[in-house]
């Protein structure tokens, strides 16, 4: 079946140690998003890919990055992970039709230690 | 600005009643699109349902359906027939074809209960 993967499901890492999670799709879509997403909270868009162009949110800070080296694969790296930044990590996809769904993959869960 | 509004931040429901779940939005947009999506405790993101801006006739997909009031700009979700396994939380969200790459707005969402 044509889906969204994340990978891992559970990430643990320490105060202030790069971390990267990965998403990987089989549907072909020419955008990729990256939400986060705290506690009791909506998702947050951090950044999205149109193809190889790169959006990123005005407030989404400088700690993350991104690289979308082909259509199927997209990485959200943290450089430094503050404690903040312990959150569901949501990959989502679609196509360009407005009248789309997003497709999301099951999420990264990530605990800072 | 609040784009999406959703006021109930809990509900419950009793098995097999019908339930509505109340979303409000805002834009200036013409042409915008409308979404609900599911999130049960495990994490995931399940899309539900959809509604454009021009669609004349309410969205309808199995026992979710969605009540579009465009004047009221309201797009409140009925699950009709709950089941238990319908306990999740349920966020509206609304992209608008001025976002590039139509991002989509999310509610802060409603926490529904379903009890037996």
């Amino acid at each position: 079946d044509a889906m969204v993967i994340q990978n891992p499901r559970y990430q643990v890492t320490q105060f202030g140690k790069p971390v990267t999670l990965s998403c990987s799709q089989t549907l072909n879509h020419n955008v990729m998003y990256w939400y986060q997403q705290k506690s009791s909270q909506a998702p947050k868009l951090l950044f999205h890919y149109y193809d190889k162009d790169f959006n990123n949110e005005a407030d989404t800070p400088d700690n993350f990055q991104s690289r979308r080296p082909n259509t199927s694969f997209c990485f959200l790296d943290i450089r430094s992970p503050g404690l903040g930044d312990a959150a569901m990590y949501l990959c989502a996809t679609s196509p360009l039709n407005s009248n789309q769904p997003q497709h999301f993959g099951d999420g990264t869960r990530l605990s800072i230690l | 600005a609040q784009k999406i509004t959703q006021t109930q931040p809990g509900m419950f429901v009793q098995e097999k009643e019908a339930v509505t779940l109340d979303c409000t939005y805002d834009t200036s947009d013409q042409s915008y699109g409308l979404f609900w999506y599911k999130q049960p405790s495990s994490g995931e993101m399940i899309f539900l349902i959809y509604q454009g801006s021009y669609d004349e006739q309410n969205a309808t997909e199995g026992r979710y359906s969605l009540n579009f009031q465009k004047a009221r700009k309201s797009a409140n979700l009925v699950i009709s027939a709950s089941q238990l396994g319908d306990s999740a939380m349920y966020f509206c969200a609304m992209r608008e074809v001025s976002n590039s790459g139509y991002a989509l707005n999310f509610g802060k969402g409603t926490s529904l209960l379903v009890t037996p």
